[in-house]
């Protein structure tokens, strides 16, 4: 099981956001991943192997973590990053679980 | 540039059987290490995977929904197709296709690419 949080954080343009998921049991760093779903689109890769970016990701979001717990730092947020996040785990029955999202809306 | 397209009904009645399919491109699953998976997202609720084929025709189930779904490719056509059977209205639901790569040393463990997804509704 993952959860994240919180469920919904609050913040302005230009402000930095720190999201959470945690691992109900520890699991490899290589298995961690986050998305990004804006509203009425499909969820995008932002994170894999806990750290790594996609090519097309901007540096202004990091990954990091290990064990059960896992950060996603978003710096200098911009208008397209007040959407919904899922970290997602693989490993283990199922395979692929996603954690319930945090919300980062508009203050 | 890989893309991925799901297609299939909007609306069904409960019991019916759900078939979707998703068209992709930019990508073969007959290379080694390709997989395309289903998940699908019930209406304000979060993501689910459903079902994973392998480029070496393996076959992976979410286990609470493992009788209800088959999973198949045509490899030959890009396309890979999700059955659902006895759908009720707990199944309405946007679904998505997505790419999962994982080879040699570069596995992400992760989708890497979605499609648009398609909505479903299934009524009582």
């Amino acid at each position: 099981v993952l959860t994240q949080s919180p469920a919904t954080l609050s913040l302005s343009p230009g402000e930095s956001a720190s999201l959470s998921c945690r691992a109900s049991q520890s699991i490899i760093s290589s298995y961690l991943a986050w998305y990004r779903q804006k509203p009425g689109q499909a969820p995008k890769l932002l994170i894999y192997n806990a750290s790594r970016r996609p090519t097309d990701i901007p540096d202004r979001f990091s990954g990091y973590g290990s064990g059960t717990d896992f950060t996603l730092t978003i710096s200098r947020l911009e208008p397209e990053d007040f959407a919904v996040y899922y970290c997602q785990q693989y490993g283990g029955s199922p395979p692929f679980i996603f954690g319930p999202g945090t919300r980062v809306d508009l203050k | 540039q890989i893309t991925l397209r799901e297609s299939g009904p909007t609306l069904l009645k409960r019991t019916q059987t759900l078939t979707l399919t998703c068209n992709f491109s930019g990508f073969s699953i007959k290379t080694g290490g390709v997989s395309v998976g289903w998940i699908r997202q019930p209406p304000g609720k979060a993501l689910e995977w459903l079902a994973l084929i392998d480029w070496d025709d393996d076959k992976r189930y979410r286990t609470s929904l493992k009788n209800r779904l088959t999973i198949t490719k045509d490899s030959s056509k890009n396309q890979v197709v999700l059955s659902m059977t006895n759908v009720d209205p707990v199944d309405t639901a946007t679904y998505y296709c997505a790419r999962f790569y994982c080879s040699g040393g570069t596995c992400l463990y992760a989708f890497d690419f979605w499609g648009q997804g398609t909505v479903v509704t299934v009524s009582s």
